[in-house]
């Protein structure tokens, strides 16, 4: 697609549910970020994915947090047992440059609120 | 891990004066420096980038400086305009360039 694509735009779920966020990155782009960015803080890493290499989980805050991406395209960011400490907004980012962290293009966002 | 620190959090200018950000970072095997805008309720914008063989760089109303000795970089805005006011980002990737490691954004407001 033209941009990368996240879904949904805004999820409000009860505390202790699961939540699934998906992100469409740009058609061609080889590395998917995701990144957390809580109310008026900064962007904080959680994963990364180059091609077919093993992800990079370092960001993810607890195990409680996973992602996966299939066929090298869409990625899913699950969160089990949600908390209230989860609301933020979950930003994806794709890009076609490989190993510079150049080139990033970011989505609009899921904005999360547990309550 | 890269760390990088920015400095100030928030920033308010008058329209037509300067803005100057400033960020440091750890990591002096580190090559590329972005910044990003992100006005209110959007996504982050990549505006400027530099990378460790230049020392500055310019475009129209932006410029960004980039101390390697020092492990520092900023952003100057030079007559600023009410669409300027919104978030700034810097970030560096560190030695493993695979991914980006931000500051925690300067919130800039210019005063008309």
């Amino acid at each position: 697609g033209a941009g990368v694509s996240q879904s949904p735009s805004n999820k409000v779920t009860e505390k202790g549910k699961d939540v699934e966020l998906r992100c469409d990155p740009i058609s061609g782009h080889t590395a998917l970020y995701w990144y957390r960015q809580s109310l008026g803080q900064g962007l904080e890493f959680l994963i990364y994915f180059q091609g077919n290499s093993a992800p990079d989980k370092s960001g993810l805050p607890s195990d409680r947090f996973s992602a996966e991406r299939t066929g090298g395209s869409v990625s899913t960011l699950t969160i089990q047992r949600t908390q209230q400490e989860d609301s933020a907004v979950y930003l994806c980012a794709s890009s076609g440059v490989v190993g510079t962290g150049a080139g990033y293009t970011f989505g609009s966002g899921t904005r999360l609120t547990v309550v | 891990g890269e760390n990088v620190e920015q400095h100030p959090s928030t920033l308010s200018v008058q329209e037509g004066d300067s803005a100057v950000i400033k960020c440091t970072y750890s990591d002096s095997a580190s090559n590329y420096f972005p910044w990003y805008k992100q006005e209110l309720g959007k996504r982050p914008q990549l505006i400027i980038d530099i990378r460790s063989n230049v020392g500055e760089k310019k475009d129209q109303r932006i410029a960004v400086t980039l101390n390697k000795t020092a492990k520092h970089f900023s952003l100057h805005i030079t007559e600023t305009q009410p669409e300027d006011s919104a978030v700034y980002f810097c970030a560096s990737p560190g030695a493993a360039g695979n991914k980006l490691t931000f500051g925690g954004g300067t919130r800039v407001l210019v005063k008309p």
